[in-house]
């Protein structure tokens, strides 16, 4: 069985600070993908990224990044220098690669950037 | 570009009567399609997948059914609606040539009184 653990719940911040939130996950497949979501106040999942299991380098775009480790089961995001628009749920996801794989998600963790 | 519309956007019904929510997706054939359900402890709950017409997939037994009459067309119903069945019901779509990554509809918040 697949597992996501957002141990986090909620975190605040004040702009400008660095945050990172973590997730760290259970599976027994060998190749898998492992995607991040922000879910702002509007409701809307926003597909952020999507990392395949078999690629551990670390990927950053803009203010984001993400640092994988196989070794720790972990997938961690960090926002750089956070803004206030950067409040959000984010949720951590994965996925096997069989065709008939699903989403597991973690329960998500309440970011709050304060002016 | 593809595109995934949700309506309605808010809902109110009251307990015992008849539910349909619709998803619909533009700029992409043969879709697989999801309902998901968030209730108020954040977490999604993936009620139903489909990889093609007609063909659907319960994930949990509950009081919902989803029905996919058309190629791009995700249909979430219920004849009786519970207290229970409140909550932001979220429909999305991954490409059927690869399973990976999905992408979610404005979703809809169903509150039953």
């Amino acid at each position: 069985a697949q597992k996501v653990t957002q141990a986090q719940t909620e975190i605040s911040v004040v702009e400008k600070e660095d945050v990172t939130l973590d997730c760290v996950y259970e599976t027994r497949d060998t190749t898998y993908y492992l995607f991040w979501y922000k879910q702002p106040p509007s409701g809307e999942l926003v597909f952020l990224i999507r990392r395949n299991s078999f690629d551990e380098q670390n990927e950053i775009s803009g203010r984001y990044s993400w640092n994988f480790q196989k070794s720790t089961s972990s997938f961690n995001f960090t926002i750089t220098a956070s803004q206030v628009v950067d409040s959000a749920v984010y949720f951590c996801a994965l996925s096997g690669t069989g065709a008939n794989s699903k989403l597991t998600f973690g329960k998500g963790i309440t970011l709050s950037v304060r002016p | 570009s593809q595109t995934i519309h949700q309506w309605p956007a808010t809902l109110v019904q009251p307990v015992g009567s008849p539910l349909s929510l619709e998803c619909t997706v533009e700029g992409t054939s043969n879709p697989n399609l999801y309902w998901y359900r968030q209730a108020a402890g954040r977490g999604l709950q993936l009620l139903f997948y489909s990889v093609g017409i007609g063909q659907i997939s319960s994930e949990v037994p509950q009081n919902l059914s989803a029905s996919r009459p058309q190629d791009r067309q995700f249909i979430l119903s219920s004849k009786k609606l519970l207290l229970s069945d409140s909550g932001f019901y979220l429909c999305a779509w991954s490409s059927s040539r690869a399973l990976v990554e999905q992408f979610f509809g404005p979703g809809t918040r169903l509150t039953v009184l």
